[in-house]
């Protein structure tokens, strides 16, 4: 099993709709997680990060996460054609680099 | 703005050849990494330095890749000699620590080895 495993995609979801991108990870002692967003042809950037069980909001974006199952999601909402692009889930540990998953691709439809 | 700055942009070069691609971090960031995207196997972590040392570069093929860091300012990635499998965005990105949240990427250069 893959240390983190995300849909590769492509999500199709319509103008204003919620978006909802998961990953699943393997290390229990994973610590701190972690969403970029990469757009076509450039460099991923970090969005939002999250490091206790719940959910964390920042503007349209709310991380969740629930350690017990291993999983760790991205809801976007009200999507904009904007959003279109690879989201990539990353995972801490202790004073490691982070580990990254392969990123599902979101296309909002306008 | 602080920004990674990596080049060349684009490279493209025939099997065989010599290729070297160079990063300056953010001044301040004593972590550089160098990863490797693929459509097929996403982001991998090639090598990374803290304080200019090189602490791991398991994840690159050593009869191939090298990494240095000459100085605080300056790390470079050579491929010697390349192959088309070598062919995929390469990105340095810098990080005030080894497992700071937030890396800054430059912005890749895309190799093509023909």
């Amino acid at each position: 099993q893959k240390e983190v495993e995300q849909n590769s995609g492509p999500l199709s979801v319509p103008e204003g709709a919620i978006a909802s991108l998961n990953c699943t990870y393997s290390d229990r002692g994973s610590q701190s997680f972690f969403w970029y967003r990469q757009y076509s042809g450039k460099s991923p950037e970090l969005i939002m990060s999250i490091y206790s069980n719940g959910d964390k909001e920042d503007g349209r974006f709310t991380a969740q996460l629930n350690k017990a199952s291993q999983y760790v999601s991205l809801l976007i909402r009200d999507s904009q054609p904007s959003d279109s692009a690879t989201y990539l889930c990353a995972l801490g540990r202790g004073n490691t680099p982070l580990v990254f998953g392969k990123g599902t691709r979101l296309s909002v439809i306008a | 703005d602080a920004r990674v700055t990596q080049t060349p942009r684009h490279k493209v070069t025939e099997m065989g050849q010599e290729v070297t691609m160079r990063c300056q971090p953010i001044l301040g960031h004593n972590t550089v990494f160098w990863y490797r995207q693929t459509m097929m196997q996403g982001l991998e972590l090639l090598a990374y330095f803290r304080n200019r040392a090189p602490l791991d570069d398991s994840g690159m093929p050593k009869d191939r890749f090298s990494a240095e860091m000459p100085d605080a300012t300056l790390a470079t990635l050579k491929i010697q000699p390349s192959e088309p499998r070598d062919s995929a965005v390469y990105f340095c990105a810098s990080a005030r620590g080894i497992s700071e949240e937030k890396l800054f990427f430059g912005s890749g250069t895309q190799l093509s080895v023909l």
